[in-house]
């Protein structure tokens, strides 16, 4: 079974400052992981995701994220917060060898303060 | 930039009645999805559509639900005798090929259903 952890439902980082939005998974094969962003009363916008080859995947609007096999990892980062930033971030995963469809996380609300 | 097209964007209806939510994938994807989210709650799985059927699909996918490729650009989702708790944001999803490709999927903005 496929599973997707966000172990933060709120993350708070000054604008300017570097943010992390954390997410672990566990599957049984080997996976490929997606980073979407929801902003109020929209749809789900791709960001990045990791297929194969370079842990470091870089992404829409300065985002970018590290694959880390060994603590199972896909940490979403970026150097410089905006507050534009402010959104609700959801972690999702795909196994090559399972369902053919992605399982998210329970999603982690960014704000970014001024 | 191409993307998922979804109608209504907002829907209120009576509890018993049928609703049919209204989908536009990418024009040359080959696989279709839904997913709904509830309020409050993480996005979740309903079904994936393939070549004129059905994929897959999760438990929460029942005979109240039903998908159609009606015509050539269409997809939609029907949900027969709704719910109070069918009230949720309904996603449309479309990828050029299928997820265990790694493919991308991407997401129109979503149909808000309230039943009442």
């Amino acid at each position: 079974a496929q599973s997707v952890a966000q172990p933060e439902d709120q993350v708070n980082v000054a604008e300017g400052n570097p943010l992390t939005v954390k997410c672990t998974y566990s599957v049984s094969g080997n996976p490929y992981l997606f980073w979407y962003v929801q902003y109020p009363n929209r749809g789900l916008q791709f960001l990045l995701k990791y297929i194969t080859g370079d842990n470091l995947v870089k992404g829409s609007y300065g985002f970018e994220a590290e694959f880390n096999k060994s603590q199972t990892s896909f940490h979403l980062k970026k150097p410089s917060a905006l507050v534009s930033d402010s959104a609700l971030y959801f972690c999702a995963v795909v196994t090559q060898t399972g369902a053919n469809n992605l399982f998210f996380g329970t999603g982690t609300r960014l704000t970014v303060i001024p | 930039e191409p993307e998922v097209t979804q109608t209504p964007s907002h829907q209120v209806t009576q509890m018993g009645q049928e609703v049919i939510l209204r989908c536009v994938p990418i024009s040359n994807h080959l696989y279709f999805y839904w997913y709904r989210q509830i309020l409050g709650q993480k996005v979740e799985f309903l079904v994936s559509f393939y070549n004129n059927e059905i994929s897959e699909k999760s438990e929460i996918f029942d005979d109240q639900f039903s998908v159609e490729r009606p015509d050539g650009s269409n997809f939609t989702l029907k949900i027969r005798s709704t719910k109070l708790e069918d009230s949720a944001m309904y996603f449309c999803a479309s990828s050029a090929q299928g997820q265990s490709s790694g493919n991308t999927i991407y997401f129109g903005e979503g149909s808000w259903l309230t039943v009442v």
